[in-house]
């Protein structure tokens, strides 16, 4: 099953722009990522769907335009821009994995994003 | 509008039970494979459980399986999580979500907390 690294820690100054990135491990590049934001004392939020073409369907109820995806090789990167302080939250990734005899949902340590 | 509402968490001694629901609502719940994903405080997220949309296919996590039980109820829009044999190091906020093999995780309840100590 894929592994999924994220950097622990990420800021940026109230309107400027971010990019959090997700690295899943060798072999699983063709794999799709989902973002999450969290924010202190809250459930989860999908934020979208990320394969290496870009996003997959659409993005989680009431997320802006300002947040958008890429995917590239192993990376899958979730962009933030004009980032407000409503902003400030937790992400996490996952990806879903497994066949006919088994399934798995593995996440990314998270990384926490703190506005300037 | 999709909302999934966990209860049934609290403070259990270790070796002991509990059993945590999920009401769903605003979505054909019938139709959706669904999981229990939990949270240690302070750490990431840890998939726990995962049930088909009819019940009939069902995987656990390794550090839980011979103690956790998953179920559903189609008929009354409700999933479940019997825990057994509690530890310390099952002590987490518990949450529901709906997603599947190739389906984004696209729904979370707000959690139940589950403190397994003396």
């Amino acid at each position: 099953q894929p592994v999924l690294t994220q950097p622990p820690s990420a800021s940026a100054s109230l309107g400027a722009s971010v990019t959090l990135t997700c690295t899943l491990s060798s072999g699983y590049s063709n794999y799709k990522v989902d973002w999450y934001q969290q924010r202190p004392g809250k459930g989860p939020r999908f934020v979208m769907r990320v394969g290496t073409g870009g996003i997959v369907g659409s993005k989680g109820d009431g997320i802006p335009d300002r947040f958008s995806v890429l995917g590239s090789g192993l990376n899958r990167y979730l962009t933030i821009k004009n980032i407000q302080e409503e902003d400030e939250s937790d992400y996490h990734c996952g990806a879903d994995h497994g066949s006919g005899s088994n399934f798995v949902l593995v996440f990314g340590g998270g990384t926490k994003l703190t506005v300037l | 509008e999709v909302q999934l509402v966990e209860s049934g968490g609290g403070l259990v001694q270790p070796g002991g039970s509990l059993r945590l629901s999920c009401a769903a609502s605003g979505f054909t719940f019938s139709s959706y494979e669904m999981n229990w994903v939990r949270q240690a405080p302070g750490k990431g997220l840890e998939w726990v459980s995962y049930i088909s949309s009819s019940g009939s296919t069902i995987y656990y996590a390794d550090s839980v399986k011979g103690r956790f039980t998953i179920s559903r109820d189609n008929a009354k829009n409700s999933l479940y999580l019997q825990m057994n044999s509690l530890r310390a190091e099952d002590t987490a906020v518990y949450y529901c979500a709906r997603g599947g093999l190739d389906t984004a995780t696209d729904y979370w309840g707000q959690g139940t907390l589950v403190t397994v100590s003396s």
